[in-house]
């Protein structure tokens, strides 16, 4: 079974911290995802890669950035998180275009 | 307006009822998906589909690509069935591999 896992389940920081999430894949997917989810709004695409050292920006990329140096990791970065922050954040990977997405178990943010 | 339009937003049912999520999209799609996110869990993938229908035990998704327009059916449900359910789309073309994704439908399913 294909497995991803995420580095943590719930995260409390303070404003202005820096944050990693890291999302690690176990299935040699090339496409790695990152997503946010709020209530009434959906999951929402923070950014992708679809190869290491490549990213492309999502839907809402403002605030946050993104390190793929192996294929099997995606790690998500907040500069300086801010309250606007908090959210559940999704890592997701995939073998091609159109294929199903698998996945992690999200990280609860929390920012105060 | 949303990309991808689910209804109902908030569904309850009795155990053992029939159950019928709908999912509606105005864009041209090259796949479409349903998820599964139980409560504090992660997403499943239960379907992905281009047309006709799949089925998966109690689980049944259509499509109809030409009125743009997906179900997803629960026969004999159950508690454990309670969930959100997602739907989303894969853009025409596919190239991104980007999923535009409906707002979800909470279904409680009581004893």
């Amino acid at each position: 079974d294909v497995k991803v896992t995420q580095s943590s389940r719930y995260l409390v920081k303070r404003t202005g911290e820096k944050v990693f999430l890291e999302c690690v894949q176990d299935m040699d997917h090339e496409n790695m995802f990152w997503y946010r989810q709020d209530p009434g709004l959906g999951l929402r695409l923070i950014y992708f890669s679809y190869d290491v050292k490549m990213k492309e920006k999502g839907d809402i990329p403002e605030g946050y950035s993104v390190s793929r140096e192996k294929k099997e990791r995606f790690s998500l970065i907040l500069e300086s998180a801010s309250t606007n922050q908090t959210s559940m954040y999704l890592c997701a990977s995939s073998t091609g275009p159109g294929d199903t997405q698998y996945f992690g178990p999200g990280t609860r943010l929390t920012v105060l | 307006k949303n990309e991808v339009e689910q209804s109902p937003q908030n569904l309850t049912a009795q155990e053992g009822e029939f159950i019928t999520i709908n999912c509606s999209y105005s864009v041209g799609i090259s796949a479409l998906h349903w998820l599964q996110q139980h409560p504090g869990g992660g997403i499943v993938s239960l379907f992905m589909l281009s047309s006709g229908k799949k089925k998966h035990g109690r689980l049944i998704a259509t499509i109809n690509i030409q009125e743009k327009h997906s179900s997803l059916h629960i026969t004999a449900s159950h508690p454990r069935d309670s969930a959100v359910y997602i739907c989303a789309v894969t853009d025409y073309g596919g190239a991104t591999n980007k999923l535009i994704f409906g707002t979800g439908t909470l279904l409680a399913v009581q004893p």
